[in-house]
Parts: structure tokens; sequence; C-alpha cells
């Protein structure tokens, strides 16, 4: 079955530089990749997905590139604020319902 | 619209107990899965309904079942509690965006076992 890895596992950055988190599914089979951002507290909430038909996918301040041949995509967050402290999960689907989740990163942004 | 409600929000029961949690979807969704979230194990998916029917399942015993009522509404049951089942229990709704499914949770259930 599909396997997803994710790194790092926790990520600190200084208020107004740039994260980065990498995901690698297993599964060629797999088409969709959401990303989820889950407060302390809070439910995950979808911050942003990518299709295989696509290689960037932009909202404002974050990003998701896609690497089908190397089966990996990344979120990029530019500019970050406090408020982007939160635990970011990737997950792959391969359209269906079964959503394989990455362990997740913890990102801490310093002021 | 409004958002996936669970309830209860916390639940406290003690081992050998059961335990019944309730996930209403997002108008118009007609597909509920159910999700345990723990420290260690991350999210791991549970099961799957769709049109009152389960569609998909994770890999976890017998004990954990679940069902969905016509209405959409879905019910996760989990007999036999033990204390490794305390987590936060996520359910999602989801709906078909052209090629796959977009999943938005709701606020989960603390399940703790003592």
């Amino acid at each position: 079955g599909e396997n997803v890895e994710q790194h790092p596992s926790t990520l600190s950055v200084q208020e107004g530089d740039s994260a980065v988190i990498k995901c690698t599914y297993s599964d060629s089979a797999s088409n969709y990749f959401p990303w989820y951002k889950q407060e302390l507290g809070k439910r995950p909430q979808l911050i942003i997905d990518i299709r295989s038909n696509v290689g960037e996918k932009k909202d404002q301040r974050i990003a998701v590139t896609l690497n089908k041949t190397a089966k990996h995509f990344s979120l990029h967050i530019t500019e970050t604020q406090p408020e982007d402290s939160a635990v970011y999960f990737c997950a792959a689907s391969m359209g269906g319902q079964n959503f394989v989740f990455g362990p997740g990163t913890r990102l801490s942004v310093l002021p | 619209k409004a958002g996936v409600t669970q309830t209860p929000r916390y639940l406290i029961k003690t081992r050998g107990q059961q335990v019944t949690l309730s996930c209403s979807p997002i108008s118009g969704h007609r597909s509920v899965s159910w999700y345990q979230q723990t420290p260690g194990q991350g999210l791991q998916f549970l099961f799957e309904y769709f049109s009152e029917t389960q569609r998909n399942k994770g890999n976890f015993p017998g004990r954990f079942s679940g069902r969905q009522f016509s209405n959409s509404r879905s019910e996760m049951n989990v007999s036999t509690l033990e204390l490794g089942d305390s987590a936060l229990y996520l359910c999602a709704s989801s709906l078909w965006a052209g090629s796959s499914y977009e999943q938005y949770f709701g606020p989960g259930t603390r399940l703790t076992v003592t």
C-alpha cells in the first residue's frame, strides 16, 4: 500500500524567513496531495492541495510543488509569521477516499 | 455552510467499556471517514462510509466499527476499550471535486480510557 514519509519532523525558523517541508510517496498511482495545518487543540485544516496534472500551485504565502517522477511534493511557506506555528501534515490519495498521511512536521516560527 | 460537527468533544471511559462517537458531515457531503490521531502513530485511517455503506477500512481490530445513516450522519463504536484506545478521533466529510475527494475535518472527540 501507499506509504508517505515527511521531513523534517520539527522545523524552527525566524519570523520572515521561508519554511520548506518535503513529503515522498511510494505509489505512483497517487494523484491528489493535500496539506493540512493543525494548530494546538484544533482540527486539521486543509490549506492547499495539488493534483498530479499540475506541477505547482500557489496561494498567497504558501505554495506546493509536485515532482511525479521523483514521487515527492513540498510545501513552501514564505515570509513566515508566528501564526504559521503549527503541525503540518501532508497526505496522498489515489483519488478515492484512502488518504495516507505523513507523520507531521512541527513548525515553530520564532519572533 | 456549517462545518463538520462531532459529539461529544471529550469523553472519559474505563477499560472494558464501550463508546459511541457521532459525526455530522457538511451538508451535501455523502462521504464520511474516521481517523484515530495519537502522538506516536499520527493520523491513522479507520474506515469510510458512503451512502450508508462502508467502502474502505483501515487496519484496526474488529472492536472498532461504524455506521452511516440515511442523512449521512455517522457513528463509530469502540467496544471493550483498552488503554491504548486513548486518542483524538477525527471525522472528515468529503466532497468529490472532479478528479479526487477533498476532505474537511471535524473538531474531534478526545477519548481518554482509564
